[in-house]
């Protein structure tokens, strides 16, 4: 059974700092990995994606990926108030096109 | 550029009554899609999705079905709704023939069933 574990928090961080968000997930045939951002009331919106092992950088947001410990994790540097969110850990299911979820993290970041 | 539309946005449906939801997208053809249900507190669980007209695959048994009749056109329907059927109901795309680079939702339809 394909399992996506991450703290559902709430995680609280005060503005400008770093918020660290983890996931671990049991489908070790996972290649590709996706971060999602959702706001209360909203539909999931794509902030990352990661495929390879190590990390990935994209203006605030670095994902790190280590598939031996079947561990992806989302840092948000510089964290804003507009980052309150749940953020949701998906990585791909082998030889599908499907994505299977965790839960999801709550951040609040506090002004 | 591609867009997704799902409707309606809000509904509220008696025990036992039918429902239909419908997503299309625009923009783009041969689409996969996807429909997700997130209820309250639970993650986000796939239902069904589609690789083309008319091929639909269930990951959940339930009393759900989804039907496509055009490329860009799915659709989620029940006979009769159960209270457990309440939830977020989502639809999603990607672009079929691409490396996968995840998927784009729609604005969703909140269901309540009392």
């Amino acid at each position: 059974q394909k399992e996506v574990e991450q703290n559902s928090g709430p995680l609280s961080v005060p503005e400008g700092a770093i918020a660290s968000l983890n996931c671990t997930y049991s489908d070790r045939g996972s290649q590709s990995f996706f971060w999602y951002r959702q706001y209360s009331g909203k539909s999931p919106e794509l902030i990352m994606s990661i495929y390879s092992n190590g990390d990935k950088e994209d203006g605030r947001f670095t994902a790190q990926l280590n598939k031996a410990s079947q561990y992806v994790s989302l840092l948000i540097r510089d964290s804003q108030p507009s980052d309150s969110a749940t953020y949701l850990c998906a990585p791909k299911e082998t030889g599908a096109n499907n994505l299977f979820f965790g839960t999801g993290t709550r951040l609040t970041v506090i002004p | 550029s591609q867009t997704i539309h799902q409707w309606p946005a809000t509904l509220v449906q008696p025990v036992g009554s039918p429902l239909s939801l419908e997503c299309t997208v625009e923009g783009t053809s041969n689409p996969n899609l996807y429909w997700y249900r997130q209820a309250a507190g639970r993650g986000l669980q796939l239902l069904f999705y589609s690789v083309g007209i008319g091929q639909i695959s269930s990951e959940v048994p339930q009393n759900l079905s989804a039907s496509r009749p055009q490329d860009r056109q799915f659709i989620l329907s029940s006979k009769k709704l159960l209270l457990s059927d309440s939830g977020f109901y989502l639809c999603a795309w990607n672009q079929r023939g691409r490396g996968f680079d995840g998927y784009t939702f729609g604005s969703g339809t909140r269901l309540t069933v009392v």
